[in-house]
């Protein structure tokens, strides 16, 4: 079993909508990861927490919208999605921010339907 | 660019049999490599590192081999099983820390 906890595992919204994804670790860890993943094709990094500060935003649209609001907790606002958007969103956490040489350890993911 | 890649996109094996998942790297400055198992429906799973300064690393059934001059990084697994069926991503550390994965195979493991 994961200890990265991600909800929910399924979301099916409108364009027009606003939904969150959460994803919540217990394992005392200071670097926290989303990585946005399409059928058959690795995951691609979004964004990285590092103690709590978004240190690496890999130019993504406005419409993602992280947030951290402790070193426990990550949050991805959505907003004004586009159907292309429709994927399985993981979120990882890691010991190492910085140097990146400790591994990730990745939720089940929120399968994500934009419609 | 840089990029980490993996070489084949299929791989089908006997239970048995002992599986090798290839993969190759273009930044010679990546200085540690992570093969991860995903499976349907699930999260990538970590299987075994490597750092750099080493060219072999062994766990419970796998093995990860290192060769830094043909940029050449592959995971072999002994014994395979079907519940080794899964997508394997290698991925390495490129410039500014990222982790980036290669492009993946997946494993199917007849009986």
């Amino acid at each position: 079993d994961t200890e990265v906890t991600q909800t929910p595992k399924h979301l099916v919204m409108g364009m027009t909508n606003k939904k969150s994804l959460k994803c919540e670790q217990h394992m005392g860890h200071r670097a926290m990861y989303w990585y946005k993943q399409k059928a058959k094709k690795p995951p691609e990094l979004m964004f990285v927490y590092s103690y709590e500060k978004l240190s690496i935003n890999e130019s993504v649209p406005s419409r993602f919208s992280p947030e951290c609001p402790n070193s426990s907790l990550l949050n991805l606002h959505l907003h004004a999605l586009q159907p292309e958007d429709s994927a399985l969103y993981l979120c990882a956490s890691s010991h190492f921010p910085r140097r990146n040489t400790g591994e990730l350890f990745f939720g089940e993911g929120s399968r994500l339907t934009v419609l | 660019g840089e990029s980490v890649g993996l070489h084949l996109p299929t791989l089908s094996v006997q239970e048995g049999d002992n599986s090798i998942i290839n993969c190759a790297y273009s930044n010679s400055a990546s200085d540690y490599f992570i093969w991860y198992k995903q499976e349907s429906g699930k999260g990538p799973q970590f299987i075994i590192d490597i750092r750099s300064n080493m060219d072999k690393r062994q766990g419970q059934r796998v093995t990860v081999l290192l060769n830094k001059t043909v940029k050449h990084l592959s995971l072999q697994i002994a014994a395979t099983q079907p519940g080794d069926s899964a997508v394997y991503f290698c991925a390495g550390t490129l410039q500014g820390g990222k982790l980036i994965f290669g492009q993946g195979t997946e494993l199917s493991v007849k009986p």
